[in-house]
């Protein structure tokens, strides 16, 4: 059974500083992984998505990573800003398992000015 | 494109009563995909179609629970004779099948489901 896992479960920071976001996955053998941001009592925003034979995706001043056969995937914030406060949540889908999205339970991240 | 949509944002409803929510998907998105979430925890799937065939239902989804899309574009998920337990977040996602951005899911706003 897959399980993700996401560490820490919440993160403060000062802005400007760089952070990084861990999630693990237990089964590696995933179609790709999917990061989300959700903000408080709203629906998710996807963020990157990287495919299994990626190692990296960028957007702005975000980059995911995914090394399969660690089961690890890093989401790495440069200079933070209060903007960037929310929680984000990391999601794999299983190869031949359909296509959900199995979830980890999320890092609260809050960012102060 | 509007971005997927949702409909009622917030529903309060007794123990005992049904209730039905609609998802509007991103046009010409051909996958279309339910998520229930609970206070604290990640969404958790529950079914999802390709076109109007449902092809995967979630063991969470009791025979309380029914889904249904009927033209290959909107969707509802009814829960009949509804339970405390079932007060959650209830998220539909839409994706493509093809091009650019094939598998990225694209979630609405939610409905927040509070059953008294």
């Amino acid at each position: 059974k897959q399980e993700v896992t996401q560490i820490p479960a919440a993160l403060s920071v000062p802005e400007g500083e760089n952070l990084v976001l861990n999630c693990s996955f237990t089964d590696s053998a995933i179609y790709n992984l999917q990061w989300f941001r959700q903000d408080p009592g709203k629906g998710l925003t996807s963020l990157l998505l990287i495919q299994s034979s990626q190692r990296e995706q960028t957007s702005g001043r975000l980059n995911a990573s995914l090394d399969k056969s660690s089961g690890r995937s890093t989401l790495y914030i440069a200079a933070s800003q209060p903007g960037d406060s929310a929680t984000y949540l990391c999601a794999v889908r299983r190869i031949a398992a359909g296509t959900a999205l199995i979830f980890g339970k999320g890092t609260t991240l809050s960012v102060s000015s | 494109d509007t971005g997927v949509s949702q409909n009622p944002r917030h529903k309060i409803t007794k123990r005992g009563q049904n209730v039905t929510f609609r998802c509007d998907p991103i046009s010409e998105h051909n996958r279309l995909y339910w998520y229930r979430q609970t206070l604290g925890q990640g969404p958790e799937f529950l079914t999802y179609f390709q076109n109007e065939a449902q092809l995967e239902k979630s063991r969470l989804l009791s025979d309380r629970f029914s889904a249904e899309r009927p033209k290959g574009s909107f969707s509802t998920l009814e829960i009949q004779r509804t339970e405390q337990g079932d007060s959650a977040m209830y998220l539909c996602a839409s994706s493509l099948t093809s091009g650019p951005s094939t598998d990225t899911q694209y979630f609405g706003p939610g409905t927040r489901l509070t059953v008294l």
